[in-house]
């Protein structure tokens, strides 16, 4: 069974430039969540999509924005980025109705320049 | 007070020493406690899922949950150098199905030596 995928793998931007991230779930997964690993922090939550739609989000600025598409693959778009931004996305993905067992793909590292 | 606490570590042991990994944390809304694996530069790989206290045990690996204490372990035995990782416990509550995201400790980082 194919594992979550993402990409790019590592991703170079200037300050005020806006990122595009993808993810492609586990073959049967419906959700896709989306996190933030920047150094010091650890992962914090930014996105959940499920069935299409955005269904919560963490404490993160609106400029933290995505979208999930009809074969449930997801994008996350970063608008006026900022040095902080800099960081490792995580995507991960669950089947229906089991949101606690989230398995994450190798993740986008992002950095602002 | 963080929400999940974590001794970053490093932690290092000797091959073939049973390891134990602990997480405390505060809020008692958790109800559902994970552990992830993680190595350098690739994404986190689930290990372990427990829900609400007790013990469950995989291979070498036994996770342990104590909700009165609000505190989990993980324990590795029969350590091995390819354990040499960032171990990462999880958390989320009960309620609202995937809305709280998983609220991560900021992992230990375990070295066994040859």
């Amino acid at each position: 069974e194919a594992g979550v995928t993402q990409s790019p793998t590592h991703l170079i931007k200037t300050r005020g430039q806006q990122a595009t991230l993808r993810c492609s779930p586990i073959s049967g997964h419906t959700s896709v969540y989306w996190y933030q690993q920047a150094l010091g922090l650890g992962l914090q939550f930014l996105l959940w999509y499920d069935e299409g739609e955005e269904r919560n989000r963490g404490n993160f600025p609106p400029r933290f924005s995505g979208r999930q598409f009809p074969n449930y693959s997801s994008e996350l778009n970063v608008n006026a980025l900022e040095l902080e931004d800099s960081a490792l996305y995580l995507c991960a993905s669950s089947y229906p109705s089991s949101y606690n067992e989230q398995f994450f793909g190798p993740g986008t590292r992002l950095t602002v320049l | 007070q963080k929400e999940v606490e974590q001794d970053p570590g490093p932690l290092s042991v000797p091959e073939g020493a049973i390891v134990s990994l602990n997480c405390t944390y505060s809020n008692s809304a958790f109800q559902y406690f994970m552990w992830y694996r993680q190595y350098s530069r690739k994404g986190p790989e689930l290990l372990m899922y427990t829900y609400s206290s007790g013990n469950k045990e995989d291979g070498r690996f036994t996770a342990q949950v104590d909700k009165s204490s609000k505190y989990i372990s993980l324990f590795i035995r029969d350590s091995q150098p390819s354990d040499s990782a960032t171990y990462l416990c999880a958390m989320k509550g009960g309620s609202g199905g995937g809305a709280d995201g998983l609220t991560f400790g900021k992992g230990t980082h375990l070295i066994i030596q040859p």
